[in-house]
């Protein structure tokens, strides 16, 4: 059972445009969600993070907003960037216990086109 | 300051053998975790040290196990592998205090034939 989801597998933007990428959870037992991206050969990289107390967090262009009620969680990215492309991955855990057991969505590709 | 260092990057095994990954977290960082990528099934929990001890464990068998030594790197160890044991084995540290996020190695590719 997938408590983690990324439905969309992949996302196209322009430059300069917003990158929305978005993760459903099913666990109301998650109060803490991360943002990972990425690249080929490499690991991934912490992004963003919020914890469940927030709706919202900002980071430069990284946005992450949270909606306990519907649980769901969005990464805004603007503008975007060609060196935005990469694998994102949505992440969460119940802090309240540990924060290195992380459980992740399936990733999300995004390509940003020039 | 250094990161997450996983070595080796790449290894291709044998059905039946074993491998030992190694992994030495950033310093200062005490809690070790190590996770399984695979296409199927994305980015999967395996195990988690701290001061030398497993605190948690994911739903793998037994055949993976691992270990922290008083340094706090960590070694992660696959026996008698089998074919779905392909993937890449990312190792991750952390503070180990509240919201400190987990911070990732560029993992070892590990092919079984």
């Amino acid at each position: 059972d997938q408590q983690v989801k990324q439905n969309s597998p992949s996302l196209s933007v322009q430059e300069g445009r917003i990158s929305i990428l978005n993760c459903d959870y099913t666990n109301s037992m998650f109060d803490y969600f991360l943002w990972y991206k990425k690249y080929p050969a490499e690991g991934p990289t912490f992004l963003i993070s919020i914890s469940s107390i927030k709706d919202k967090n900002e980071d430069g262009r990284f946005t992450v907003f949270l909606n306990k009620s519907a649980k769901h969680l969005s990464l805004h990215i603007v503008p975007s960037q060609p060196g935005d492309s990469a694998v994102y991955f949505c992440a969460a855990n119940n802090s309240g216990g540990s924060n290195y057991k992380l459980t992740f969505g399936k990733g999300t590709l995004l390509t940003v086109n020039p | 300051k250094a990161g997450v260092t996983q070595t080796p990057r790449y290894l291709i095994k044998t059905r039946g053998q074993q491998v030992t990954l190694s992994c030495s977290p950033i310093s200062g960082h005490r809690s070790v975790s190590w996770y399984q990528q695979t296409p199927g099934q994305g980015l999967q929990f395996l195990f988690e040290y701290f001061s030398e001890t497993q605190r948690n464990k994911g739903n793998f068998p037994g055949r993976f196990s691992g270990r922290q030594f008083s340094n706090s790197r960590s070694e992660m160890n696959v026996s008698t592998l089998e074919l779905g044991d392909s993937a890449l084995y990312l190792c991750a540290s952390t503070r180990d205090a509240a919201a400190s996020p987990l911070h990732f190695g560029n993992g070892t590719r590990l092919t079984v034939t």
